[in-house]
């Protein structure tokens, strides 16, 4: 396991089209994050998970936008009705609370989304 | 409301010498302090942290330096290579999600 896989990179949607992506975490990571990046901008939280428990969901994640993560595994995120004001990087990242709270955070490479 | 801020968008140094790239948070409950590099199209990478419990951490080229009274922390890289040229983000937390700064955008000249 050589880190954080998010798949896809790149994705190009038409306005009001649903998406999803996947993220793999490092395997022994119980934690799992979504962030977005917008041009300029840090990375955003979005929502996190302990294990497969959801435990806290941004403001920014408006009623389109639904995280999951079965079995504690993989995540996947979905965008419902997609609109251009989605488009950023989407970032996934993993860390492991098993030696205490305060881990580092790995990330992945990204997912792009542009909404036309 | 902008919990962890690094006021200065970009920073230019010539190799060799030192990059000092600063960052300034308001939460108080912060309690682990990290810094990641990025570079275009790329996830951030991991670079180095601190706990509240120290006031440096150092390694290789890179120190880490937390002031707790006045809410801020400093990353020094010395001495500055090119391949440093990237946008740094400050990340502050605690037991739970990471809070990131708007990033620096350094560039180190040959």
């Amino acid at each position: 396991d050589t880190g954080v896989s998010q798949n896809p990179r790149h994705k190009i949607t038409k306005r009001g089209q649903n998406v999803t992506f996947r993220c793999d975490p490092i395997s022994e990571h119980n934690r799992l994050y979504w962030y977005r990046q917008t041009l300029g901008q840090g990375p955003e939280f979005l929502t996190y998970f302990q294990n497969e428990a959801q435990l806290e969901k941004s403001r920014l994640l408006s009623d389109r936008f639904s995280a999951e993560r079965p079995k504690g595994s993989f995540s996947t995120l979905e965008i419902q009705r997609t609109e251009q004001g989605d488009s950023a990087m989407y970032l996934c990242a993993s860390s492991s609370t098993r030696t205490g709270w305060n881990t580092e955070a790995f990330f992945g490479q990204g997912t792009r989304l542009t909404v036309v | 409301d902008q919990q962890v801020k690094q006021n200065s968008p970009s920073l230019s140094v010539q190799e060799g010498r030192i990059s000092i790239l600063n960052c300034d948070y308001t939460n108080s409950m912060f309690d682990y302090f990290l810094w990641y590099k990025k570079y275009p199209a790329e996830g951030p990478t991991f670079l180095i942290s601190i706990s509240s419990i120290k006031d440096k951490n150092e390694d290789g080229r890179f120190t880490v330096f937390l002031n707790k009274s006045a809410k801020h922390l400093s990353l020094h890289i010395v001495p500055s290579q090119p391949g440093d040229s990237a946008v740094y983000f400050c990340a502050a937390g605690g037991s739970e999600k990471l809070v990131f700064g708007k990033g620096t955008k350094l560039t180190v000249n040959p």
